[in-house]
């Protein structure tokens, strides 16, 4: 079964630090795994997404994620946070041929002036 | 590329009416659509899966005779609330996937904010 889990479902940091969003999955084969925001009452934004090629991810906004299998994680990452990044950020697993997203239960971040 | 758009963006109505919410992929042709459903502050859940031209699989827990799916062609699906009531009152959204084998990655729709009274 495939399962996703986020740590910490409020992080604060102030404008200008580290952003880190922590995530890891439960699977049985290898993952495709994604990262999305979410504004308020608005659908879900792709930040990135890793499908087996390179370990570390870019994605928009300057976010981006590393793969490690060895520790099943996929956490995101921003070197600078900015107050336009206060949103809710989902981690999400999907596996096999029905493509199912299994979604994490979410993190809401919130950027200190 | 790649948008997917729900309508409408927001409904009310009364306790006992359907309503009907609309998702389309404009760019694209969707073999495969999602509906989710969000509550307040909680992630999406997965509500049911909807293949062009057959019969939308429901997950558990989901009363496919109260959200009826229809994914009538590769562009659209859609989504009935039968009989709403107030319990019912969600955040729906939903995701379509392109065509070709390995294609893993959904686009999701704007959401739409139904409010039952």
């Amino acid at each position: 079964a495939q399962s996703v889990t986020q740590l910490g479902s409020h992080v604060s940091v102030s404008e200008g630090a580290l952003v880190l969003l922590r995530c890891n999955y439960s699977s049985s084969v290898p993952p495709y795994l994604f990262w999305y925001v979410q504004y308020p009452n608005q659908g879900l934004q792709l930040l990135l997404k890793y499908t087996s090629a390179a370990t570390l991810v870019k994605g928009i906004n300057g976010f981006e994620a590393e793969f490690k299998k060895s520790e099943t994680s996929f956490h995101l990452t921003k070197p600078s946070a900015h107050m336009s990044d206060a949103a809710e950020y989902f981690c999400a697993v999907s596996v096999g041929t029905g493509n199912q997203f299994y979604f994490g239960t979410g993190t809401s971040l919130t950027v200190i002036p | 590329g790649a948008v997917v758009s729900q309508h409408p963006s927001w409904v009310i109505c009364k306790s006992g009416t359907s309503v009907k919410i609309e998702c389309r992929s404009l760019d694209f042709q969707a073999t495969t659509m999602f509906w989710y459903r969000q509550f307040p502050k909680q992630s999406l859940m997965l509500m049911a899966t909807s293949n062009e031209g057959s019969k939308a699989t429901y997950e558990q827990g989901v009363e496919k005779d109260k959200f009826l799916i229809n994914h009538a062609s590769l562009t659209l699906s859609t989504l009935t609330v039968t009989s709403a009531h107030p319990e019912d009152s969600s955040f729906y959204i939903c995701s379509a996937r392109g065509q070709g084998a390995g294609y893993n990655e959904q686009f999701f729709g704007p959401g739409t904010r139904l409010t039952v009274l």
